[in-house]
């Protein structure tokens, strides 16, 4: 069955801080991808990456990187020197490649409070 | 607009009422997501079109949902003999394409509360 565990309910930083946040994703299916969202407080989820299951490579954006792990099944999303900006709900999901309407599992989520 | 938008962006009723929630997806998308988002909880499929179609239905949680998109571009959602349980933030997601590769454009949601 398809899944997506986030084990962290919420986390608190002081600004400038580094922060992990951790997803484990749960699938049958040998091609599939992973996604990570951004929910602020006014609602509107933000694509944030896109990868898929052929491609380990990590990648960074700016402050933003992603450690993908299909050994351990694992995206995890780490912020650098966070910001008070950075405050809001983090989604992880995945699609599976069989699902030809490309419809999303989220995680339950992680809230991330990035205090001055 | 550039975004997909929804309306109305707060809808409160009573038990028992009827609902709808419109959303107008990004032009010329031509897959559409509904999601259904409660409290402290990641978003949850409800329905997903290809064009005018419901391709997939699976997470419409009974048949008190009904969601249709007739000229394949504002999709409606329809709640009949709305209950309490019902109350959640409805989001509407649209994508260039189907398939696993698009990425998902979504609204600011519909709050709804059934009281």
């Amino acid at each position: 069955a398809q899944k997506v565990t986030q084990a962290q309910t919420e986390i608190s930083v002081v600004e400038k801080e580094d922060v992990t946040l951790d997803c484990v994703y749960e699938t049958r299916d040998t091609t599939y991808y992973l996604f990570w969202y951004k929910q602020p407080p006014s609602g509107e989820l933000v694509f944030l990456i896109r990868r898929n299951s052929f491609d380990e490579q990590n990648e960074i954006s700016g402050r933003y990187s992603w450690n993908f792990q299909k050994s351990t099944s694992s995206f995890n999303f780490t912020i650098t020197a966070s910001q008070v900006v950075d405050s809001a709900v983090y989604f992880c999901a995945l699609r599976e490649s069989y699902n030809q309407g490309g419809k999303l599992i989220f995680g339950q989520g992680t809230e991330l409070s990035v205090k001055p | 607009g550039a975004g997909v938008s929804q309306t109305p962006s707060n809808k409160v009723t009573e038990k028992g009422k009827y609902v709808e929630l419109r959303c107008d997806p990004i032009s010329g998308h031509t897959a559409l997501y509904w999601y259904r988002q409660s409290l402290g909880q990641g978003p949850e499929f409800l329905i997903y079109f290809q064009g005018t179609g419901a391709a997939d239905d699976s997470g419409l949680p009974n048949d008190r949902f009904f969601a249709v998109r007739p000229e394949g571009s504002v999709s409606t959602l329809k709640i009949q003999r709305t209950e309490r349980g019902d109350s959640a933030v409805y989001l509407c997601a649209s994508s260039e394409v189907s398939g696993y590769t698009g990425e998902l454009f979504f609204g600011e949601g519909s709050r709804l509360t059934v009281l």
